[in-house]
Parts: structure tokens; C-alpha cells; sequence
């Protein structure tokens, strides 16, 4: 079965430094991956997806990912975080077939040091 | 665009009672809505799949019996929690997609935090 790690349970940065949080999946072929950002009591919102082609997505906000398929992750990257950025992150694989079998990683909490 | 709502937000109801959440579509119709339940700190557990008019596809170990679902129109799904005991608290989310192809995007509601006492 399809799974997405989070190693990172929390993440602190200050304003302005660069981010990476890492995902990895486990799953047979190319899957769908997409990264989610959650803030306390809202809804997840997209800020990008691959499906295929070329490896390095760019998203909304300033984020960007890039799909490792030797390394099985799709790491989630910004130049420079802002104190907005601070939220919960989750990263997602849809398998493969028909339907939309969303399986969520455990999800990382960025905290955002002024 | 494409804005999906929860109502109630939050809700507290006895053990033994049951609460009704509804999940709408604002501004799409959405053929398919899904439910997941959030654990604190823990991530989003995949409840239910619902299209219109049909019935919903739970995934295993899910109770379809305590978790009724009812998709009867493109813009609103409902999720009952019957009989609900402490253990059924919990952070439920819906998302709504327009059909079920692989990469359609989900779009997620705001949550409903659910307290029973």
C-alpha cells in the first residue's frame, strides 16, 4: 500500500531564511504528489502538484518542490520564509487507477522565528 | 473561486446524541465530496468518498452505520455522527472535487471541531 512520511514533526526558522521539509512516499509507479498548507482552523490549501514532466514544480506563495523519483520524495522549498508561512504542511500521494485515493503524510508544523 | 464551506464550525453535543455536519460548494458543483477525520496533531484520515445521487464508499474501518452521508445535491454533502460518544471528537474535514479523475484537485472545506461530553 501507497504511505507518505513526514520525518520532520516540527520545523523553526527565522523570517527570511530558506525552508525545505521533507516527504517521502512508497509506491510502485509514479504517483500524483501534491503538498497541502494548513493554518490553525482552516481548511488545507493547494499550493502545488506534479503529475509528470519536468521535476521541478513551481506553486503558489513562493514554494517549489521537486520530485526525486531515485529517492522516492518530493522536498517542498522556499528562498525565504515569511512569518505568514508559519502553518501546518502536508504532503499527499494519490495512487494509481481511477478515483482519488488521497493518502496524507503526517504532516510538519513550521513555526516562523521573527 | 471554487470556495467549499463547513457549518456547523464547532459543535458540542451530549454522548448518545447525534450532530449533522454540512459541507457545501459555493460556487461549483462538485460530483464528488469526500470526508476525513483530523486527530490532533495527527494528519487527515480518509472517511468516505460520496457522489451525487449514489451512495457513499467508506473506507475500511469506517462505520457506515455511525457515519451516515448523504450527497443528494452538486453543492451539499452531510456527515451524521449517530449515537456520538467521546471518542468520536475529533477535527472533520470535507473536500469536494469536480468528478474523480486522478488529478483533480480536491478543494477542502475549513473543518468542523466536534466535542461530545
Amino acid at each position: 500500500a501507497q504511505s507518505v512520511t513526514q520525518p520532520d514533526i516540527h520545523i523553526t526558522v527565522s523570517e527570511g531564511a530558506s525552508l525545505e521539509l521533507r516527504c517521502n512516499y512508497s509506491y510502485g509507479a509514479t504517483p500524483y504528489l501534491f503538498w497541502y498548507v494548513q493554518s490553525p482552523g482552516q481548511g488545507l490549501q493547494l499550493l502545488l502538484k506534479y503529475f509528470s514532466g519536468d521535476t521541478l514544480v513551481q506553486g503558489i506563495k513562493g514554494f517549489e518542490a521537486e520530485f526525486k523519483r531515485s529517492q522516492s520524495s518530493f522536498n517542498l522549498r522556499k528562498p525565504s520564509v515569511h512569518w505568514s508561512d508559519a502553518a501546518e504542511y502536508f504532503c499527499a500521494v494519490v495512487a494509481g487507477g481511477y478515483g482519488q485515493n488521497f493518502v496524507f503524510g503526517p504532516g510538519t508544523r513550521l513555526s516562523v522565528l521573527p | 473561486g471554487a470556495v467549499v464551506s463547513q457549518h456547523p464550525s464547532w459543535v458540542i453535543c451530549k454522548s448518545g446524541t447525534s450532530v449533522k455536519i454540512e459541507c457545501r460548494s459555493l460556487d461549483f458543483q462538485a460530483t464528488t465530496m469526500f470526508w476525513y477525520r483530523q486527530f490532533p496533531k495527527q494528519s487527515l484520515m480518509l472517511m468516505a468518498t460520496s457522489n451525487e445521487g449514489s451512495k457513499a464508499t467508506y473506507e475500511q474501518g469506517v462505520e457506515k452505520d455511525k457515519f451516515l452521508i448523504n450527497h443528494a445535491s452538486l453543492t451539499l454533502s452531510t456527515l451524521t455522527v449517530t449515537s456520538a460518544h467521546p471518542e468520536d471528537s475529533s477535527f472533520y474535514i470535507c473536500s469536494a472535487s469536480v468528478g474523480l479523475a486522478r488529478g483533480n484537485e480536491q478543494f477542502f472545506g475549513p473543518g468542523t471541531r466536534l466535542t461530545v461530553l
